[in-house]
């Protein structure tokens, strides 16, 4: 079964600090690893997204490295801020089907 | 623009009871649309999706039911709700032709009791 990995389940980060959740996947062709924001209550919001032809991009203070060899992706947060504090999901969808498939999801909390 | 909606925001049931949920999009045509479930604490499984009218696609066996009556309205279905329905139930919506990006609507809190 096709899966996508993703740790911590939590972080906690100062603000002004440098925020890093991981994901990886299993042996498949997945070709668009997107990641979501999500606060309470609300429907996921579409972060930042990378191909894999691509090993890394960057959007102001949000990066997704990537690394096809050992199919692992992660997203920093740099100069994290309180109103960063949601859920992150990473997401990867297999070639040519358009269904994503979601990690477990991280709750990052930046204190002020 | 497109603008993605779902209703009702909550909904509180009884064991046994049926389901609807709706969901419809505007500001685009032939839309892919989607059903996911998030239950507490985990991330989102993708339930039903849709290329076109009267076309669903199920990804999970379940107690429940999708269909696509019109071109941009998306209906999530159960005849009787089990207690592991309770869930937080999302809709989106893709540009259909293998456009990657989902665009997710605000979410209906389903609470079977």
């Amino acid at each position: 079964q096709q899966q996508v990995k993703q740790s911590p389940q939590s972080l906690i980060v100062q603000k002004g600090g440098i925020s890093i959740i991981n994901c990886a996947y299993e042996n498949t062709a997945f070709d668009y690893f997107p990641w979501y924001q999500q606060f309470p209550g609300k429907g996921p919001a579409l972060l930042i997204a990378i191909r894999p032809d691509v090993s890394e991009k960057k959007e102001g203070r949000f990066t997704i490295s990537f690394n096809k060899s050992a199919k692992q992706f992660s997203l920093h947060i740099m100069d994290s801020q309180p109103g960063d504090s949601a859920t992150y999901f990473c997401a990867a969808i297999p070639f040519n089907t358009g269904k994503l498939i979601f990690g477990q999801g991280t709750t990052l909390q930046v204190k002020p | 623009s497109q603008t993605i909606h779902q209703w009702p925001a909550t909904l509180v049931q009884p064991v046994g009871s049926p389901l609807s949920l709706e969901c419809t999009v505007e500001g685009t045509s032939n839309p892919n649309l989607y059903w996911y479930r998030q239950a507490a604490g985990r991330g989102l499984q993708l339930l039903f999706y849709s290329v076109g009218i009267g076309q669903i696609s199920s990804e999970v066996p379940q107690n429940l039911s999708a269909s696509r009556p019109q071109d941009r309205q998306f209906i999530l279905s159960s005849k009787k709700l089990l207690l592991s329905d309770s869930g937080f139930y999302l809709c989106a919506w893709s540009i259909s032709g293998g456009a990657d990006e989902q665009f997710f609507g605000p979410g209906t809190r389903l609470t079977v009791l």
